[in-house]
This record gives C-alpha cells, sequence and structure tokens, in this order.
C-alpha cells in the first residue's frame, strides 16, 4: 500500500466550526487529490496540488479550501461546517510522471459528520 | 463537461457466475480509463487502466475491461466472481492532457452470494 494517511479518521462536529482534514505522504509523489464520497454520486473532486503551493479547484469546491505547505502533507478545510458537508473523504496521491495514466493511489478515508 | 455513467447501480450473484459491469463516458477526446474497486470497510485500489493500445485489458484477480471507443464504453468483466469479489467498483475517466483529475461514475456494488 502507498504510505498515506489521513487524519482524523472519524469526526463528529457541529455546524458552523471550522474543521481541518489533513492528508501525509511518504511517497515523495508530486500531485494530491481531495475527494469526498457520497451514495449515488460516487467520488467527487474537491481539491487538488500539483506542487507545494500550487492547487486548484475539482467540481465541488465550494466551501472548502486547502494548503499545501509541503510535499507531504495536503490540508483540507471546511471553514464553517455545513451538514451537507457530512461525507467520507478521501486522499489521493499520484506521481504525475505521466499525469494522464499514473494511478492513483487512495488514502483510507476520513468520515466526517457535521450535526 | 465530463461525466461517467455506470448502469447498474446494485447486482447480486451466485459464486462462479459471470459479470459484467457497464460503464459509459461522455467526452470527444482521447481518454484515459480506470477501474477502482472499494472492498467493505477499505480505500479505493486500481483494478485496472487503459490510456492506449489494445483495447482488452486486463488486471488483477481475473478482472478485464474493454475499451469500445465508437461505442465511448469501458465495460468490466469477470468470467466467474467470488464470494470476495463483493465490493463497491468505480469507473473512472480522465481526460489525456489533464491535471489528472478523475471523473468517477457513480458506482456499482457487487454482492456475489456463496
Amino acid at each position: 500500500d502507498a504510505g498515506i494517511t489521513q487524519s482524523p479518521r472519524h469526526k463528529v462536529t457541529e455546524t458552523g466550526t471550522p474543521v481541518t482534514l489533513r492528508c501525509h505522504q511518504t511517497e515523495n509523489h508530486r500531485y494530491m487529490y481531495w475527494y469526498r464520497q457520497d451514495p449515488g454520486h460516487g467520488l467527487r473532486l474537491i481539491h487538488y496540488s500539483y506542487g507545494v503551493k500550487d492547487t486548484d479547484k475539482g467540481e465541488v469546491s465550494d466551501g472548502y479550501s486547502v494548503s499545501r505547505s509541503k510535499t507531504e502533507d495536503f490540508l483540507l478545510t471546511l471553514e464553517s461546517a455545513t451538514s451537507s458537508q457530512t461525507s467520507v473523504y478521501f486522499c489521493a496521491i499520484s506521481p504525475g510522471q505521466r499525469i494522464g495514466t499514473d494511478t492513483q493511489y487512495f488514502g483510507p478515508g476520513t468520515r466526517l459528520t457535521v450535526l | 463537461a465530463q461525466s461517467v455513467s455506470q448502469h447498474n447501480h446494485h447486482v447480486i450473484l451466485s459464486e462462479a457466475a459471470s459479470l459484467e459491469l457497464g460503464c459509459n463516458y461522455s467526452y470527444g477526446g482521447t481518454v484515459n480509463l480506470f477501474w477502482y474497486v472499494q472492498y467493505p470497510g477499505q480505500h479505493l485500489q486500481l483494478l485496472l487502466k487503459y490510456f492506449s493500445g489494445d483495447p482488452l485489458v486486463k488486471g488483477i484477480k481475473g478482472f478485464e475491461a474493454e475499451f469500445i471507443k465508437s461505442k465511448f464504453s469501458f465495460n468490466l468483466r469477470k468470467p466467474s466472481v467470488q464470494w470476495s469479489d463483493t465490493a463497491e467498483y468505480f469507473c473512472a475517466v480522465n481526460a489525456a492532457g489533464n491535471t489528472g483529475k478523475l471523473i468517477f461514475g457513480q458506482g456499482t456494488t457487487l454482492q456475489v452470494k456463496p
């Protein structure tokens, strides 16, 4: 398995509170991604990073921000959590050598519940 | 915009039955195609991928998929399923030359009865 950890693994929070999820990799891969998984929707890309301090939006980026100050860490922040952000969040990494065909390796996921 | 459609949301099979899961995508250009699997309680892992060459791609655990460009399809097959194949299966598409952004289908839950 690729060296990807996510923390926390489970979190329950209240509406309006800020939440930060962390993805940490030990593979020195260039690309990192945040997805959310919801029933009936598969996985949807929130944000991704193609290098330190280089990030861009995915298809469901509203209400989320990201930061990448080191190659190994990619943080996802919900500035003010809402119930619609209750989901399972997956981080993924890829080497970026042949970006279109690279396999993405997924972390174990974080289950977030917003009450 | 790209989209991916998986026709079967929930499939139930008996062991040794043959499997075919449908996947269609909408994008007019060159694409790279993936099938991922998520076993219960686990993270996603790659089953197989196609980006060029032989349109029949073989993956892990006896799975294969066929890319039919004229039908915009990339169906997943396995001749004989096992109970351990019980999982959720996701088709994903990446527009070649893109930044690695994957568009996933909704997923198909496969339940294999022993």
